[in-house]
């Protein structure tokens, strides 16, 4: 069955980075696009960026663009967000999606 | 800025139908903004119900369906259950973007 597993969430100062992986299994993952998707506590979903299945075109959110890189390395199954410049309202729940599945996330907590 | 607006809340009896809509800032939604419904419970990753526009997943209850309605995406629910009491997102693709909805709280009452 279809699997995605976060990993590399935590506490972080402001300024500071932190890189997101997702593995994934149970599936094609180097035919299909993959997004990350952050919730904020108690907020909704927001969307942070998407990447096709080749890695050839990368879209962003505005709240993240020139701060966040997604990437991928489909000879690991394995889906990334570098986080860079983090800020306090960069604190959510993210999590990688795709295609039609979810993991259930990892927590990035940005304060001093 | 794009925003993408749903119904805050909504209220539907046990075996009932309810709609949710999902409308754009840009204008009316069509099939190629390839509206997504996702729904997820307390606690829980949101899970996939509908995408472009009307298209069930293999697990999606076949008393969920998608449509365009008067220049916005709709997820309709008919003979709603107990278990369908939960938060539900539209997601809109803007040529490479994706905006969420701000979400719908659904009670079932």
């Amino acid at each position: 069955q279809v699997q995605l597993v976060e990993s590399g969430g935590g506490v972080v100062q402001p300024g500071g980075s932190l890189r997101l992986s997702c593995a994934a299994s149970g599936f094609t993952f180097s035919s299909y696009g993959m997004h990350w998707v952050r919730q904020a506590p108690g907020k909704g979903l927001e969307w942070v960026a998407f990447i096709r299945y080749d890695g050839s075109n990368k879209y962003y959110a505005d709240s993240v663009k020139g701060r966040f890189t997604i990437s991928r390395d489909n000879s690991k199954n394995t889906l990334y967000l570098q986080m860079n410049s983090l800020r306090a309202e960069d604190t959510a729940v993210y999590y990688c999606a795709g295609p039609g599945h979810w993991g259930q996330g990892t927590l990035v907590t940005v304060s001093s | 800025q794009t925003v993408v607006t749903q119904e805050p809340s909504l209220t539907v009896s046990p075996g009932g139908t309810v709609t949710l809509t999902c409308a754009s800032s840009t204008g009316a939604v069509t099939s190629g903004y390839y509206p997504n419904w996702f729904q997820q419970k307390p606690g829980q990753a949101p899970r996939a119900l509908i995408y472009s526009t009307s298209n069930k997943h293999s697990w999606t209850p076949a008393r969920f369906s998608g449509s365009l309605l008067g220049g916005k995406a709709a997820l309709t629910l008919s003979g709603v259950q107990p278990e369908d009491e939960a938060e539900y997102y539209c997601l809109l693709y803007y040529g490479g973007a994706r905006v969420f909805g701000g979400g719908t709280k659904l009670t079932v009452l």
